[in-house]
């Protein structure tokens, strides 16, 4: 059974730019969060979606966005791009929400670098 | 505010002794505790978890505690082997005031080294 697979693995971008990244969820897997890991700030929640709608969402700038297709499948977008947002972007995946015993399974992650 | 504190950094053990990880939460409203492992270019890999009402679960080389009155966890591993070195992060479920939500709060993580 495939993991979770993200899409691209690194990223260089300059700020002011926008950028997108895709995330595909273990097969049967309908909720997808997404998180950031920085060195200073740790992993941090940025968002969740279930049937295509936004669960919840961390306390980020509206700058950082999502969405969730049909599939399960999901891209998180984040707009005029800032040095600080230079971090490891993760997906996770789990059957279906609020199933604490089923575990959310993560991919390895996208590493944005912002010059 | 660091809801979730691993205050230890990293952590070294000798290879066959118990490896002890701590980890210290301040919301009494977390109910559902995991550790996960992650080794460096991969993504955090789930190793156990505890729900509130229990006090201790075993998997194999690996048992979580659970002290809800002073709200701390700690993963026991033994015996240590080198291939468990690794950080190691330990998340609490803030389910929130939205029914079934599963917004993973982690701490910052434990860097273990096992020792041959």
């Amino acid at each position: 059974k495939a993991g979770v697979t993200q899409t691209p693995r690194y990223l260089i971008k300059t700020r002011g730019q926008q950028v997108t990244l895709s995330c595909s969820p273990i097969s049967g897997h309908r909720s997808v969060s997404w998180y950031q890991q920085t060195p200073g700030q740790g992993l941090q929640f940025l968002f969740e979606y279930f049937s295509e709608t936004q669960r919840n969402k961390g306390n980020f700038p509206g700058r950082f966005s999502g969405r969730q297709f049909s599939n399960s499948r999901s891209e998180m977008n984040v707009s005029t791009l800032e040095l600080g947002d230079s971090a490891l972007y993760l997906c996770a995946s789990s059957p279906w929400p609020g199933r604490k015993e089923q575990p959310q399974h993560f991919g390895d992650g996208t590493r944005l670098s912002i010059l | 505010d660091q809801q979730v504190k691993q205050n230890s950094p990293s952590l070294s053990v000798q290879e066959g002794r118990i490896s002890i990880l701590n980890c210290d939460y301040t919301n009494s409203m977390f109910d559902y505790f995991l550790w996960y492992k992650k080794y460096p270019a991969e993504g955090p890999t789930f190793l156990i978890s505890i729900s509130s009402i229990k006090d201790k679960n075993e998997d194999g080389r690996f048992t979580v505690f659970l002290n809800k009155s002073a709200k701390h966890l700690s993963l026991h591993i033994v015996p240590s082997q080198p291939g468990d070195s690794a950080v190691y992060f330990c998340a609490a479920i803030d389910s929130g005031v939205i029914q079934g939500a599963q917004k993973l709060v982690f701490g910052q993580g434990t860097r273990l080294t096992i020792n041959p």
